[in-house]
């Protein structure tokens, strides 16, 4: 079964209002990330959050790590329109074999 | 360039035929990914290529092939797929080893269309 489990699966705001996401993992990671998805194209890396980093900024992204919960959050501020998109959380696997697991996704729709 | 280019954008296919899916990237990356994307689903991986050999091999049926040609270069051989392999197949990039999560670079994706 996939590492990450994202909620909410589908997230519908107003331009200008703020989006936050879930991610939830099982095991034991290095690092997490977050991807965007605009519809049927290849995924863009949006931020990465290390295991010993608790909150990480990247413009109007702001990612949170809790790993004693196994759960991260994206808050996107000031959500534009072209944020429609679907969002994908990552896990990096903290053994030498690690790969990246990516969780269901939530789909954001942001009305102008 | 930091770009992963892939090859070609759509793709109809019959059961009966073989064709490849290419990936390129002139990044200087060593690790180089397939994913299969149903969707509304998040991707799959397939294989990890990492310094031109393979590294994961997600238990991929026979039917799908992969080839590392140089360390640009990244093919997917197709033979005999089956109505259930359409999907979007991505092709990623990253700059070490592939191991431990590294943030990985996507191309645009091939669409499958199998009939």
């Amino acid at each position: 079964s996939q590492q990450g489990e994202e909620d909410p699966q589908a997230l519908s705001i107003q331009e200008g209002e703020n989006a936050t996401m879930n991610c939830s993992y099982k095991t034991s990671i290095n690092n997490l990330q977050w991807y965007r998805q605009n519809s049927g194209r290849g995924l863009v890396h949006l931020i990465l959050i290390r295991s010993n980093e608790r909150e990480k900024h990247s413009g109007r992204l702001r990612v949170t790590l809790d790993t004693s919960k196994k759960s991260s959050s994206l808050l996107i501020t000031a959500s534009r329109a072209a944020d429609t998109a679907s969002y994908f959380c990552a896990t990096g696997d903290n053994t030498n074999a690690g790969k990246s697991t990516f969780g269901d996704g939530t789909t954001l729709t942001v009305k102008p | 360039d930091t770009e992963v280019t892939q090859t070609p954008k759509h793709l109809v296919m019959g059961m009966t035929n073989k064709k490849s899916l290419k990936c390129e990237q002139h990044m200087g990356h060593r690790a180089m990914y397939w994913y299969k994307q149903k969707a509304k689903k998040p991707p799959e991986l397939m294989f990890v290529y990492s310094y031109e050999k393979l590294s994961i091999n997600e238990s991929v049926p026979s039917r799908f092939s992969p080839e590392c040609p140089n360390s640009s270069l990244l093919n997917l051989h197709l033979h005999a797929l089956q109505p259930e392999d359409s999907a979007l197949y991505l092709c990623a990039s990253s700059p070490g080893t592939g191991t431990r999560g590294e943030t990985q670079y996507f191309g645009p994706g091939t669409r499958l269309l199998v009939l």
